[in-house]
């Protein structure tokens, strides 16, 4: 199975600020990769897919960027709305496979 | 409007069998494969597995295999899980998800299922 490390654990900032967490494979998923966010008691919304591609709807202040085993999420102009756990998913070969998940809060 | 609604959840005893269903509208779900996700309580996500559009691929995680038959019926735009030889292990928010090739891009509001005697 592909391993999907991702960091931080958690994180704190503010509002404005500029956020990034990053997911590493255990080996080259060719782009095949999925970030979520996921609200308290709500379940993960899709956000980014192939690496870099945004879902319909979702603001544009998110991107994603990498390649082979290294994959990052950034959040610019950090929003309150933004509180949330991320999650990163590789579908590029099977059992798909979940990062352990990053906490986002507001310091 | 793309909707997915769970059901089916609830307490069980250890050892005994559940099957949850996944109701979908707003798009035409023969095209789509589609899949399951679970949640612990406080914990990450696990992918259980997806099915083809015509049934006749099914992937699963390696250590599910065995327990959980996903299955459907494109004429109930329905989707199925049935989970068998539950544990507590198995404790977990369940939910179906739509997969177009590219990860899951909808998703249910879950349902839970608690295994506990």
């Amino acid at each position: 199975d592909i391993q999907m490390t991702q960091s931080p654990a958690s994180l704190s900032a503010s509002l404005g600020e500029t956020v990034t967490i990053e997911c590493r494979a255990s080996e080259d998923i060719y782009n095949g990769l999925a970030w979520y966010q996921q609200k308290p008691g709500k379940s993960p919304q899709l956000l980014i897919y192939n690496a870099n591609s945004l879902h319909t709807g979702v603001p544009s202040r998110f991107s994603g960027s990498g390649s082979g085993t290294q994959y990052s999420l950034k959040i610019n102009s950090l929003q309150s709305e933004d509180v949330a756990s991320y999650f990163c998913q590789q579908y590029y070969d099977y059992p798909w496979t979940f990062g352990g998940g990053t906490k986002l809060e507001l310091k | 409007e793309v909707k997915l609604v769970e059901s089916g959840g609830g307490l069980v005893q250890p050892g005994r069998s559940l099957k949850l269903s996944c109701a979908a509208s707003g798009f035409n779900f023969n095209d789509y494969w589609m899949g399951w996700v679970r949640q612990a309580p406080g914990k990450g996500l696990e992918w259980i597995g997806e099915i083809n559009k015509d049934s006749s691929t099914i992937n699963y995680t390696p250590s599910l295999k065995d327990k959980f038959t996903i299955s459907r019926d494109n004429a109930q735009n329905t989707l199925y899980l049935q989970m068998s030889k539950l544990g507590s292990e198995d404790t977990a928010i369940y939910y179906c998800a739509r997969a177009p090739g590219y990860s899951f891009d909808y998703w249910g509001q879950g349902v839970m299922v608690t295994v506990s005697s």
